[in-house]
């Protein structure tokens, strides 16, 4: 496997501030990144994705940020809500396989 | 669309006994499935892949013997896990990825399986 995760990173922000969210992977041939949110015992729900030839991509309230050099992703979460609360996880997948693997993944409290 | 069905949502089994959770693609043929399992407050550690009609692909560390793993179908996956014991207590989830999907963008996750072996 690459990244594995052994613990979970905190982060609590109030209600309406700006959320970020690092990531940090490990094989530098990986092509393609998403970003999972993930609830309590629920399965992952994608957020957004990136190709490697990208360094930025927006959607509704996200942005993903990536920097190959560094082999670092973010994620933006603006005007964060309640409802945003979960943990996140990036997941990378190489360009030789199909299997995505998980970072460690940070738990995300919004404080209303 | 792009619906994955995963069954039971929790069981609780006998230590030495065999479960069997089963991962359904409802609306679209799953060629390739992925098993996850996590542990609490931790990532998603990838198990093993299957692929519709051959034997799974597992990762390194990951007893085939002790998690079989079949495909027999294009909306069907089977993770079964043989003599069961506590440190095998987890939350499985499962993934499918569809051969109508144009990008590898079409990865769908189960809603999981908590296992407890007591």
């Amino acid at each position: 496997g690459e990244s594995v995760g052994l613990h979970l990173p905190t982060l609590s922000v109030q209600e309406g501030d700006n959320s970020i969210i690092n990531c940090a992977y490990s094989n530098s041939a990986s092509d393609y990144f998403i970003w999972y949110k993930q609830e309590s015992g629920k399965g992952p729900q994608f957020i957004i994705d990136i190709r490697s030839n990208m360094d930025k991509r927006q959607g509704q309230r996200v942005t993903v940020l990536l920097n190959k050099t560094v082999k670092h992703l973010s994620l933006q979460i603006a005007a964060t809500q309640p409802g945003d609360s979960a943990v996140y996880f990036c997941a990378e997948n190489s360009a030789t396989g199909n299997q995505f693997y998980f970072g460690t993944g940070t738990s995300l409290t919004v404080i209303p | 669309g792009a619906v994955v069905s995963q069954h039971p949502s929790r069981v609780i089994c006998k230590s030495g006994t065999s479960v069997k959770i089963e991962c359904r693609s409802l609306d679209f043929q799953a060629t390739t499935m992925f098993w996850y399992r996590q542990f609490p407050k931790q990532s998603l550690m990838l198990m093993a892949t299957s692929n519709e009609g051959s034997k799974a692909t597992y990762e390194q560390g990951v007893e085939k013997d002790k998690f079989l793993i079949n495909h027999a179908s294009l909306t069907l996956s089977t993770l079964t896990v043989t003599s069961a014991h506590p440190e095998d207590s987890s939350f499985y989830i499962c993934s499918a990825r569809g051969n109508r999907w144009g990008g590898i963008r079409g990865y769908t996750f189960g809603s999981g399986t908590r296992l407890t072996v007591v």
